[in-house]
């Protein structure tokens, strides 16, 4: 079974650019997670998909991130216009059912640096 | 949410089983306890979860005490490749996707 996998694995762009991270969860999987790590701090939840539905968005920091899922299957999130204290690496996670004892499955992240 | 407090790190031989401590003295009836862990440039790799019996699979043990205030994972036989940060997740039943990971305790396994 292949796990969840992101592309691209690093990311380096100027602030101000725009930078799409794309997430292909589990298959089967209908639950979709964003989180990141940035600048050494603990990784913090950003937001859940159910399907192509946000289930909560309350870790998004602000509207300068845009996260899709578009037919329930992979979820791209952008950042537009890229800020400096975005850079770090952001994982997504997929897990079979919306309960508590349905394990998250990460991926290996996308580490991106904005310069 | 619960809170979960680790050792900030442990050092363990190589070969010996490492006993990873987590207290969680405020979590409720319905929480689980998560374990995961980041070998150094991955994603956080799931290990086990349990909700008041001990759990074991193939890469742990889940020991939950009686109270369920407190845990402990084993790595029956540690190796070089188990060095890592472990997290101890409590997690919440009405938020089901936000885990919420703290500093983790950093595993250092020597030969």
């Amino acid at each position: 079974e292949a796990g969840v996998t992101q592309f691209p694995s690093h990311s380096v762009i100027e602030k101000g650019q725009t930078v799409t991270l794309r997430c292909d969860p589990i298959s089967g999987h209908d639950n979709l997670y964003w989180y990141r790590r940035v600048m050494g701090k603990e990784i913090k939840f950003l937001l859940h998909f159910v399907k192509e539905s946000k289930q909560d968005e309350s870790g998004m920091p602000n509207n300068r991130f845009l996260a899709e899922r578009t037919g329930g299957t992979y979820s791209t999130l952008k950042v537009q216009p890229a800020e400096l204290e975005d850079s770090g690496v952001y994982f997504c996670a997929s897990s079979q059912r919306d309960r508590a004892n349905s394990p998250l499955h990460f991926g290996n992240g996308t580490r991106l640096t904005v310069t | 949410d619960a809170k979960t407090t680790q050792p900030t790190s442990m050092d363990c031989a190589e070969g010996r089983a490492a006993n990873l401590p987590c207290n969680h003295s405020t979590i409720s009836g319905n929480e689980y306890v998560y374990w995961y862990r980041q070998i150094h440039s991955q994603g956080p790799q799931y290990i086990i979860h349990g909700l008041k019996n001990n759990e074991t699979n193939e890469m742990a043990s889940l020991i939950i005490t009686e109270d369920r205030k407190s845990s402990t994972l084993i790595l029956p036989h540690a190796t070089l490749r188990d060095t890592a940060v472990y997290y101890c997740i409590v997690r919440v039943y009405s938020n089901t996707g936000k885990l919420i990971f703290g500093q983790g305790t950093t595993l250092q396994v020597k030969p």
